[in-house]
């Protein structure tokens, strides 16, 4: 099994409506939550860090984390055509220095 | 801002050649990070450090090394760069448990 696993997609989503990007991970001692961005030939950039149970929004986008099913989603709401974009799920475990990251999903907002 | 800025955004080497890839971070953060990543592979980390003169291996170091003299600059080097070292090499510095990356290298060996 693999530590972060995301569905690869592609995802399409008609512009205006809400993206949903799932990643389930399988250390229960994940402590740290993030979501890169990554534009093809380009590097990834963050876009949302999430440390507790719940929602945590940042413009349109909406972070979840379940700690008890081990998963944690991006909500992207009224969808734009630059949204498109391959959406990295990363985890850290507590008293690690490094990322795990899950494959991406990559995502396509249709006009 | 958070900025980390790598040496080359294109690089093209011989077989065999010493390569020499460099980050820099002006942020005075503790630990930098190599990643490469190719498709169908996701990124996969080569060596990190956590303070001047600290490193420890990622998941494939082999082929690879690391110098860290100064807090500011991580450098990735390629011994004796090979056709299977064709990728994309990417920087990144963490603050907080955050990591940003910088704007990566695409290196091509051939």
């Amino acid at each position: 099994q693999k530590e972060v696993e995301q569905n690869s997609g592609p995802l399409s989503v008609p512009e205006g409506a809400i993206a949903s990007l799932n990643c389930t991970y399988s250390d229960r001692g994940s402590q740290s939550f993030f979501w890169y961005r990554q534009y093809s030939g380009k590097s990834p950039e963050l876009i949302m860090s999430i440390y507790s149970n719940g929602d945590k929004e940042d413009g349109r986008f909406t972070a979840q984390l379940n700690k008890a099913s081990q998963y944690v989603s991006l909500l992207i709401r009224d969808s734009q055509p630059s949204d498109s974009a391959t959406y990295l799920c990363a985890v850290n475990t507590q008293g690690a220095q490094k990322l795990v990251f899950g494959q991406g999903t990559r995502l396509t907002i249709n006009p | 801002d958070v900025k980390v800025t790598q040496s080359s955004r294109y690089l093209v080497k011989r077989t065999g050649e010493k390569v020499f890839l460099e980050c820099v971070q002006d942020m005075d953060h503790e630990n930098m990070f190599w990643y490469r990543q190719d498709p169908g592979l996701g990124l996969r980390l080569i060596y990190f450090s956590y303070d001047v003169k600290m490193k420890e291996k990622g998941d494939i170091p082999e082929g690879y090394s690391v110098s860290r003299e100064k807090k500011e600059r991580f450098s990735l080097i390629l011994e004796s760069a090979s056709t299977n070292q064709t990728s994309m090499y990417l920087c990144a510095s963490r603050f907080n448990y955050e990591q940003y990356f910088g704007p990566g290298t695409r290196l091509t060996v051939t």
